[in-house]
């Protein structure tokens, strides 16, 4: 099976621009999240989807924001970009049902985002 | 809150010498608790988790980890260290509540330096 891919892999924006950023999970996994990694906060986490249905978000600006589509293929948006958003941007999926969290989380190679 | 404490921000270790990873958390309830492993430039690789049962759980390349609900601690270990172990190592958790699969709470990071 192919792992988690996400493009692009680099990305370099300037203040002000938006940002769209691709993920496209493991075959048959349903829900894909996202996390934001910088050497500051460490890791955090954006968002989760589930069958194209928005399950839980972090604590995060409403400028980031993400969808998923009906191949459970991931996007997610940066709108008016600021220099902290400079990261690396991982999302995972995960093959888990509705209820329950202990399955593990597969990632992608992430998105390194610069913002200048 | 849920949160992870990796107290260690680098661990040094001789290559073929046992290797100590220490993760405490803090969750209301029995947690789901992970261990990921980053190599540079990569994204995360899953290495074990504990949901529920034994208390030591075997994950790949040799590791291990052991649950104790005490002390919530959640240290990884491994008996022969090798250089190629080298890598910055995640604890994470998830409270198990229904619904959720993505929403994984992580530590800092420790990285961990295994010398010949």
């Amino acid at each position: 099976k192919a792992g988690v891919t996400q493009t692009p892999r680099y990305l370099i924006k300037t203040r002000g621009q938006q940002v769209t950023l691709s993920c496209s999970p493991i075959s048959g996994h349903r829900s894909v999240s996202w996390y934001q990694q910088t050497p500051g906060q460490g890791l955090q986490f954006l968002f989760e989807y589930f069958s194209e249905t928005q399950r839980n978000k972090g604590n995060f600006p409403g400028r980031f924001s993400g969808r998923q589509f009906s191949n459970s293929r991931s996007e997610m948006n940066v709108s008016t970009l600021e220099l902290g958003d400079s990261a690396l941007y991982l999302c995972a999926s995960s093959s888990g049902r509705i209820a329950g969290g202990g399955n593990e989380q597969f990632f992608g190679p992430g998105t390194r985002l610069t913002v200048l | 809150a849920q949160s992870v404490a990796q107290p260690e921000d680098q661990v040094n270790v001789a290559e073929g010498n046992p290797l100590t990873v220490k993760c405490t958390y803090s969750v209301s309830g029995n947690p789901y608790l992970f261990w990921y492993v980053q190599y540079p430039n990569r994204g995360l690789q899953f290495l074990l988790k504990y949901i529920t049962g034994d208390n030591l759980v075997k994950g790949s390349y040799g590791f291990e980890a052991e649950f104790n609900k005490s002390q919530t601690s959640f240290h990884l270990k491994k008996p022969s260290a090798l250089v190629s172990d080298s890598a910055l190592y995640f604890c994470a958790v998830r409270e198990p509540h229904g619904g959720s699969q993505g929403n994984l709470i992580f530590g800092k990071g420790t990285k961990l330096s295994v010398k010949p």
